[in-house]
C-alpha cells in the first residue's frame, strides 16, 4: 500500500496564483484532515472530511478550500496566494471510530513570493 | 478549544542518554494523547500513544506517562540512538463522538542525538 500520497512535493507561487495541493490514500480511511506546518508551530488543522461530500472548516481555514468527492482524494485548493501562505502542508488520513491514530503524507513544500 | 504546550522547543543529548520532552494540556476532557515523530522531509510517524485511563504505557526504549490531574504528559526515551534525531510532536483529543479524531498538537521538540 502506498498509504497517504501528497503532490506536489514543493512548489513556488507568486502572489495571487491559484493552486491545488493534491492528497489521496489507499487504505479506505473516513477521515481525512490538511494541517499547515510553521516553524515553532506544530501543526494547525486547516479542514478536515468525514466522508464523501462532507467537510468542515479547522483551527486555521481562511484562504483555503476544499473538496471531498470521494473516500480516496481530499484536494486543498488555494484561491489566491499570500505570503501568509508560505509553509509546509500535510495531509493524513484515519480510519472511522475511537483513537484511530492518523497517517501523514510526507508533505507539500510551498513558498509563496 | 483544546490548548497543548510543549517544552523543551529544541533538546540536544549524546547518545547513549535518555530525553525527556514534556506537554500539557488544558482541555479536562481529552483522553487519547499520541506522540508523532517526524524525520527530516517525512510525514509525521505514531510512536506513542496513551488513553486517559493508563498512567503509564511503555514500548521497548520509549515511555510515555500521564498525570491526569495536573494534565501533562511525558515522552521518555531510554538509550537515545543517533536515528532518534527527529522532530517530535505531542497532541491531545477527545477520542470518539464528534471529535472525529481532530487531534490539537504541541509546538514540537527537537531533538538532536549526537554520536
Amino acid at each position: 500500500n502506498a498509504g497517504v500520497t501528497q503532490t506536489p512535493k514543493f512548489r513556488i507561487l507568486k502572489i495571487g496564483q491559484s493552486m491545488t495541493l493534491q492528497c489521496t490514500q489507499d487504505m479506505n480511511h473516513n477521515y481525512m484532515y490538511w494541517y499547515r506546518q510553521d516553524p515553532g508551530m506544530g501543526l494547525k488543522l486547516i479542514y478536515y472530511s468525514v466522508g464523501a461530500g462532507i467537510t468542515d472548516k479547522g483551527e486555521v481555514p481562511n484562504g483555503y478550500n476544499v473538496s471531498r468527492s470521494t473516500t480516496e482524494d481530499f484536494p486543498l485548493r488555494l484561491e489566491l496566494a499570500a505570503p501568509s501562505q508560505t509553509s509546509v502542508y500535510f495531509c493524513a488520513s484515519r480510519l472511522q471510530g475511537g483513537d484511530q491514530p492518523q497517517h501523514f503524507g510526507d508533505g507539500t513544500r510551498l513558498s509563496i513570493l | 478549544g483544546e490548548n497543548v504546550e510543549q517544552h523543551p522547543s529544541t533538546l540536544s543529548v549524546q547518545e547513549g542518554d535518555s530525553a525527556v520532552i514534556k506537554c500539557t494540556y488544558s482541555d479536562s476532557a481529552s483522553n487519547y494523547f499520541p506522540w508523532y515523530k517526524q524525520e527530516l522531509g517525512k510525514g509525521s510517524q505514531l510512536i506513542i500513544d496513551i488513553r486517559s485511563n493508563v498512567g503509564e504505557k511503555k514500548d521497548q526504549r520509549i515511555a510515555v506517562t500521564l498525570n491526569k490531574t495536573a494534565k501533562h504528559f511525558s515522552l521518555h526515551i531510554t538509550e537515545t540512538q543517533p536515528e532518534d534525531s527527529a522532530v517530535y510532536f505531542c497532541a491531545a483529543t477527545r477520542a470518539g463522538g464528534t471529535s472525529y479524531g481532530k487531534l490539537t498538537f504541541g509546538q514540537g521538540t527537537i531533538l538532536t542525538v549526537h554520536p
